[in-house]
């Protein structure tokens, strides 16, 4: 099984800053997943991640307000740019197992905006 | 489209009893793969259950079992045995078959474990 880890795990920011997460997993995967989970509601997916090429952004997410990097296999970076507090929200990173039957999800960064 | 729908945002249960978190789901693919999660207040999804399309039994995991009928497109989660650790968020989703494949989640129903 894969593991997925994520940095920082919880971080307060204030508003119009930006942060950058970083998702690190322990084996190659192709496509790598970034989703938002805001207060009380179920996860959104932001982007998929594909190595060498640019992340494919879902409707309602504009690669402006959230730049990914993909640099390798096993690496990718979500940054939320000029925040505000309707960004305060969980971000994870997921990939797929070697099994069709695996979806991993990294432990998420809980993120407050003030 | 894809879509999943879980129609109870939340559920009381008595500690012991079995529980069935309903679940429906809209696809057009011919195969697809369909997941529970459990996420308690920590934020972890953690992996329950998974059931292929083309299964032809439906899938267990210790208390867990899934009601899968396809003909109704649902995948219901049937927790046996009820524990208060049980108390979590639980969401159904969707996948493709293939591992690089987008996977899509459902509103979530919050499971209440009553002592």
């Amino acid at each position: 099984s894969a593991v997925i880890s994520q940095k920082p795990s919880r971080d307060i920011c204030q508003r119009g800053t930006s942060l950058t997460i970083q998702c690190q997993v322990d084996s190659q995967v192709t496509m790598m997943f970034w989703y938002r989970q805001q207060p009380g509601q179920s996860l959104t997916l932001i982007a998929t991640a594909n190595q060498g090429s640019e992340a494919t952004y879902e409707s309602g997410f504009v690669i402006d307000k959230f730049p990914i990097s993909r640099p390798n296999l096993t690496f990718s970076t979500l940054t939320v740019s000029n925040m505000s507090p309707e960004d305060s929200s969980i971000y994870l990173c997921s990939a797929g197992g070697s099994s069709y039957n695996e979806q991993f999800f990294g432990p998420g960064t809980r993120l407050t905006v003030l | 489209a894809q879509k999943i729908t879980q129609t109870q945002p939340g559920m009381f249960v008595q500690e012991k009893e079995a529980v069935t978190l309903d679940c429906t789901y809209d696809t057009s693919d011919p195969s697809y793969g369909l997941f529970w999660y459990k996420q308690p207040s920590s934020g972890e999804m953690i992996f329950l259950i998974y059931q292929g399309s083309y299964d032809q039994q439906n899938a267990t995991e210790g208390r867990y079992s899934l009601n899968f009928q396809k003909a109704r497109k649902s995948a219901n989660l049937v927790i046996s045995a009820s524990q208060l650790g049980d108390s979590a968020m639980y969401f159904c989703a969707m996948r493709g078959m293939n591992r690089d494949d987008k996977i899509i989640f459902g509103k979530g129903t919050r499971l209440h474990i009553l002592p």
